[in-house]
């Protein structure tokens, strides 16, 4: 299995511009998690679909960020209009529901100017 | 609220001496605790994970030690090497066994290991 895919792996944008991240589960998983990391505030969850329905989205920063997922092999996690306070590692994980292990992908690099 | 809280944020450690890292929760329901590992540039992979019907778990040089009654658990790294140089997370979750919308992980803080040849 190819694990899970995130693109792009690095984006520099400058602000106020829409940023688009992508992920692709590993095929079967139903559980979908995106979490973004920075040095001050660690590994936080922005919000987890479970067979494709969102189920806690309390960790979205604000009305900036949004998240679909339109089917159970891709979900994408947007910022409009990006501000330099979101320049982070966006990381994707997905699981399967009988199980509790979370794999993660590669993450995206974003750098907002 | 942090729901898991991780000590230390940073560890040093020589080649061949034990690296010990502390997790401690609040959550009871929590049935479920991973550690995971990251190396730079990549993302977090599980490397040991531990239910609350046991008091340890070992794998290879790792170990968790569990202790419900205090609600708090350890990452132990036997005979460190420089390779183990990492940030490490533990995390906390009710299964998914338990939950009929998936796991949430409630991750620590991270530590960062360094172990010095």
């Amino acid at each position: 299995d190819a694990g899970v895919i995130q693109s792009p792996r690095h984006e520099v944008t400058e602000m106020g511009q829409e940023v688009t991240l992508r992920c692709k589960p590993i095929s079967g998983h139903n559980s979908l998690f995106w979490y973004r990391q920075t040095m001050m505030r660690g590994l936080e969850l922005l919000i987890y679909f479970n067979n494709n329905v969102p189920i806690d989205d309390s960790g979205m920063p604000e009305d900036r960020f949004s998240a679909k997922m339109p089917n159970a092999s891709f979900s994408t996690l947007k910022i409009q209009p990006s501000e330099p306070r979101d320049s982070a590692v966006y990381f994707c994980a997905s699981s399967l529901e009988t199980t509790d292990t979370q794999y993660f992908g590669p993450g995206t690099r974003l750098t907002v100017l | 609220q942090q729901q898991v809280k991780q000590s230390p944020q940073s560890l040093i450690v020589q080649k061949g001496g034990i690296s010990i890292i502390n997790c401690a929760y609040e959550n009871t329901a929590f049935d479920y605790f991973p550690w995971y590992q990251q190396f730079p540039g990549k993302g977090p992979a599980l490397l040991i994970a531990i239910r609350p019907d046991v008091s340890e778990k070992k794998e290879g040089r790792f170990t968790i030690s569990f202790n419900k009654s205090a609600k708090q658990f350890s990452l132990h790294i036997m005979d460190s090497q420089p390779g183990d140089s990492a940030t490490y997370f533990c995390a906390a979750s009710i299964s998914s066994a338990l939950s009929n919308t998936g796991n949430q992980f409630y991750f620590g803080t991270g530590t960062s290991l360094t172990v010095i040849p």
